[in-house]
């Protein structure tokens, strides 16, 4: 089916370990963006991307490493996760600027010990 | 820089009562856009609505509605006769048009958490 997948829904990790979030779509959207949700905070921006080989740092760019080499794919890695890492990270594409209708994956809850 | 403000954390109605989420926002651009999402306890994030900063006309969808006032800053949104499928957290969001090509992203306010109890 077309849409957005993210994997893996659950993992849980231990302080010091890569991690990487993997972010699918089959839209062919030229933007995407990684966001994490955490309980008084709302959705926070992590990096984004608008194209394959453009990447950008958000608000929270700290501790994450993105890459996009092909349009569909974002993934969004740990490079030595930390417990304040923990968080409900999604994933989100768009087809166009401005537009601001972002699609998101169904989330992907990180726990770090 | 942008903000985005949901003062109600929470909100708890009975089922068939109207309820109006508050959104205040802040910005130095004169061309923005605000956004409601809704995520329901499934969790995943719904778009809702669009609305650019030169259309000030209220819009209903349904039995939703949406405010849009730029003299107060605000874009609050209505819930009539609300519903159990209603519950769920409903984001605000901005989105600056500036320079730069950073125009489309997303800043979200903070969330409201709206139960409908049947």
């Amino acid at each position: 089916d077309a849409g957005i997948t993210q994997s893996p829904r659950y993992k849980i990790t231990e302080t010091g370990r890569q991690v990487t979030l993997m972010c699918h779509q089959t839209w062919s959207h030229s933007y995407m963006f990684w966001y994490r949700q955490d309980l008084g905070h709302g959705l926070r921006l992590i990096y984004y991307s608008a194209a394959a080989d453009i990447t950008d740092k958000g608000e929270v760019p700290d501790g994450y490493v993105v890459s996009r080499s092909k349009t569909e794919n974002f993934p969004l890695t740990l490079e030595s996760a930390t417990r304040s890492q923990t968080s409900v990270y999604f994933c989100a594409s768009q087809r166009l600027a401005i537009t601001g209708e972002l699609f998101f994956g169904e989330g992907s809850r990180l726990t770090v010990l | 820089a942008q903000k985005v403000t949901q003062a109600q954390t929470e909100i708890s109605v009975v089922e068939k009562e109207d309820v109006t989420l508050d959104c205040v926002y802040e910005t130095r651009d004169t061309t923005y856009y605000l956004f409601w999402y809704k995520q329901p306890p499934s969790g995943e994030l719904v778009f809702l609505i669009r609305r650019n900063s030169f259309d000030e006309q209220n819009e209903i969808s349904g039995r939703y509605s949406w405010n849009f006032q730029k003299s107060t800053s605000s874009f609050n949104f209505t819930i009539t006769a609300s519903q159990v499928v209603d519950s769920a957290v409903y984001f605000c969001a901005l989105s600056e048009a500036g320079s730069g090509g950073s125009n489309y992203k997303l800043t979200f306010g903070k969330g409201t958490l709206l139960t409908v109890n049947p």
